[in-house]
């Protein structure tokens, strides 16, 4: 049950596109195509923002998109804003446990 | 609208009990399974324990297997943790979350925060 990889943060500018990586092994991220992305401000609950790698919820900005190669997925958002300042988690099924959650990413709007 | 709201948790002695519950509202909740995850002060998401929606399957993580206990009342909508043997690294802020198909966290509560000191 360890944790997947994420950068400890990712910065742009407003309007920028940023990507978020998010590292596992063929028995949770490349293994299936549950990966999920949350989006958490300070003192919040998580928002689900992708699920099944590429999946957006209703309600969610279409700025925000999913992908996966191999045992990696990423979560790009385009045309930052300052409201997307925020922790990011990445989540996987997994062969042994329901899920596992990534390390977390803080991603700064300079 | 899918809403989760899970009791006040509080401060309890290193040692001690505790059970959060959790009430679902906005979905068919038998249908979906339930997931307790918790944020330590400062620190990441960590999944703790999920329950399918029968309540017939549980999966606990390393941490808390053997002390924590999920469960859940389909007549009540509703899920637990009973937490045992509290530790102080169990001090954290505990969501409960529904599922969607193999995303096992989908819609979360505000969260409850556990403290577990002398």
């Amino acid at each position: 049950q360890s944790a997947l990889t994420q950068p400890a943060s990712v910065s742009g500018s407003p309007g920028q596109s940023i990507t978020i990586s998010c590292s596992g092994t063929s028995s949770d991220v490349g293994g299936y195509n549950y990966v999920s992305w949350y989006q958490q401000h300070p003192g919040k609950a998580p928002q689900v923002m992708i699920s099944d790698v590429s999946d957006r919820p209703s309600g969610v900005s279409n700025r925000f998109s999913g992908s996966k190669s191999g045992n990696t997925a990423s979560l790009t958002i385009s045309g930052l804003q300052a409201e997307d300042e925020a922790d990011y988690y990445c989540s996987s099924y997994t062969s042994s446990s329901p899920i596992v959650f990534g390390t977390g990413t803080k991603v700064t709007v300079l | 609208e899918v809403r989760l709201v899970e009791s006040a948790g509080g401060l309890v002695q290193p040692g001690g009990s505790l059970r959060l519950s959790c009430a679902a509202s906005g979905f068919t909740f038998n249908n979906y399974a339930m997931t307790w995850v918790r944020q330590a002060p400062g620190k990441g998401l960590e999944w703790v324990s999920s329950i399918s929606g029968s309540g017939g399957s549980t999966y606990y993580a390393d941490s808390v297997r053997g002390r924590f206990t999920i469960s859940r009342d389909n007549s009540k909508d509703a899920v637990y943790l009973r937490m045992n043997s509290l530790r102080a690294e169990d001090t954290a802020v505990y969501f409960c979350a529904n599922s969607r198909g193999y995303s096992y966290a989908y819609n979360w509560g505000q969260g409850t925060l556990v403290t577990v000191s002398s």
